[in-house]
């Protein structure tokens, strides 16, 4: 079974800054099946990214996923003040479904 | 726009069961198939099951394999998730999510509001 390790697990940021979040996967899988989600306070997730990549509709351009094999990355050019938030990864595989353990985004 | 809408939050005790439902508005049901995910206090997103209610084909995290039971209706267009021997662990919010087709390679695009699940003695 996959095991997803987000890090950092506390990101602190201003308004303004990029944002550089990391996504490890225990062995190799293909980027196709990598996926982004953003969760607010009170809120249910959110896609961003899905197929290592691709926007989920509405998201902004600012939001972009890249990585391959074991290591993957969603970037937030620039932190708008509703970017402040926990990512999650995810990976599914033919049996199962694994979320990492989130990174939190918050105000510096 | 497609919405998924969850039953109302339950408090139980332990050992009891508890089933919650999930009706997604919009597209035709057996199009799509549907995960649940929970979420403890404060804690991250844990995968639980997956079912496509097309074939009634379900797949379950061996954590909950032989506690956990999902259904379908599709008469009403709804998925269920029975959980039972509840324990004060499985306190957490409940979500379904909607597949974008109907394997279960495929990401999920909808979430339902959530129901809160609380066990207590």
């Amino acid at each position: 079974e996959i095991v997803l390790t987000q890090s950092p697990g506390t990101l602190s940021l201003s308004p303004g800054e990029r944002a550089t979040l990391s996504c490890g996967a225990s062995r190799s899988v293909s980027s196709s099946y990598v996926v982004w989600y953003q969760q607010k306070p009170g809120q249910a997730p959110r896609l961003l990214i899905y197929a290592g990549s691709g926007r989920a509709t509405g998201i902004p351009d600012r939001f972009s996923g890249s990585g391959s094999g074991t290591d993957f990355t969603l970037t937030i050019s620039r932190l708008e003040p509703e970017d402040f938030a926990v990512y999650y990864c995810q990976y599914y595989g033919s049996s199962s479904l694994t979320f990492g353990g989130g990174t939190k985004v918050d105000i510096k | 726009q497609v919405q998924l809408v969850q039953s109302g939050a339950e408090v139980k005790k332990i050992g009891a069961s508890v089933k919650v439902s999930c009706k997604p508005s919009g597209d035709i049901f057996t199009s799509y198939a549907v995960s649940w995910v929970r979420q403890a206090p404060g804690q991250g997103l844990e995968w639980m099951a997956y079912i496509n209610p097309y074939n009634g084909d379900t797949k379950y995290a061996q954590k909950f394999q032989g506690r956990v039971t999902l259904t379908t209706d599709t008469s009403t267009s709804t998925a269920y998730m029975d959980l039972r021997s509840l324990t004060s662990d499985d306190t957490a919010i409940y979500y379904c999510a909607r597949h974008v087709g109907r394997n279960i390679l495929t990401h999920l695009d909808y979430w339902g509001q959530g129901t809160l699940v609380t066990v207590s003695s």
